[in-house]
């Protein structure tokens, strides 16, 4: 059965520190596909990033990055110089085949950024 | 704009009624779902549709119904055999869900409180 772990419920962190949000899955597929969403206070969830797991690059997206292992079966997420607007919560969430292709989602990570 | 709108924003429920959430999207997307989400949690799916006039149970089906008559809406009835159904309840869609795994964009959420 697949599983997405995000085992840091809350962190917080000051203004300009990096960040990273970790992402364990567990699925017996070879083919999934990784997902990040963010959720801001108003409550709507953001699409951020979505990897195939025949992709290992990394990824970067101006302050945001992504580190994808299939070795060690992880998706993180860092954010370089956090900001106050970063504040939120994040969420990982793996689509394979034994879930029909449907999403299954991490319990997320509420991300502070302190000024 | 393109996008997913969700109504109302925010709806209170005597014990006992039924009420049902909208959910419209202009994005010509082929399959739209409804997710619940409990606070500290992550998202559940409730049902699916990858087409119209088809739809499909998620995890946890039970108390809730649906409707797929036209491709832009996908209403969600919350029962009154839905024993706990004070949540935030989330739409999505995304441009096929048949055995490819497209990205789910979401709506801006409907919170159900029940008095």
């Amino acid at each position: 059965a697949q599983k997405v772990t995000q085992a840091q419920t809350e962190i917080s962190v000051v203004e300009k520190e990096d960040v990273t949000l970790d992402c364990v899955y567990e699925t017996r597929d070879t083919t999934y596909y990784l997902f990040w969403y963010k959720q801001p206070p108003s409550g709507e969830l953001v699409f951020l990033i979505r990897r195939n797991s025949f992709d290992e690059q990394n990824e970067i997206s101006g302050r945001y990055s992504w580190n994808f292992q299939k070795s060690t079966s992880s998706f993180n997420f860092t954010i370089t110089a956090s900001q106050v607007v970063d504040s939120a919560v994040y969420f990982c969430a793996l689509s394979d085949s034994g879930s029909a292709r449907q999403l299954t989602f991490g319990s997320g990570t509420q991300l502070t950024v302190l000024p | 704009d393109g996008g997913i709108t969700q109504s109302p924003k925010y709806l209170f429920r005597k014990e006992g009624q039924n009420v049902t959430l909208s959910c419209e999207q202009n994005l010509n997307h082929d399959a739209m779902y409804w997710y619940r989400q409990d606070p500290g949690q992550g998202l559940r799916l409730i049902y699916y549709s990858q087409i119209v006039n088809d739809f499909q149970k998620g995890d946890i089906a039970e108390g809730y119904s649906v409707s797929r008559e036209k491709k832009e809406s996908f209403p969600l009835t919350v029962t009154s055999a839905q024993k706990n159904p004070t949540a935030f309840y989330l739409c999505a869609s995304s441009r096929t869900g048949d055995g490819y795994t497209d990205t789910q964009y979401f709506g801006p959420g409907t919170r159900l409180t029940v008095l």
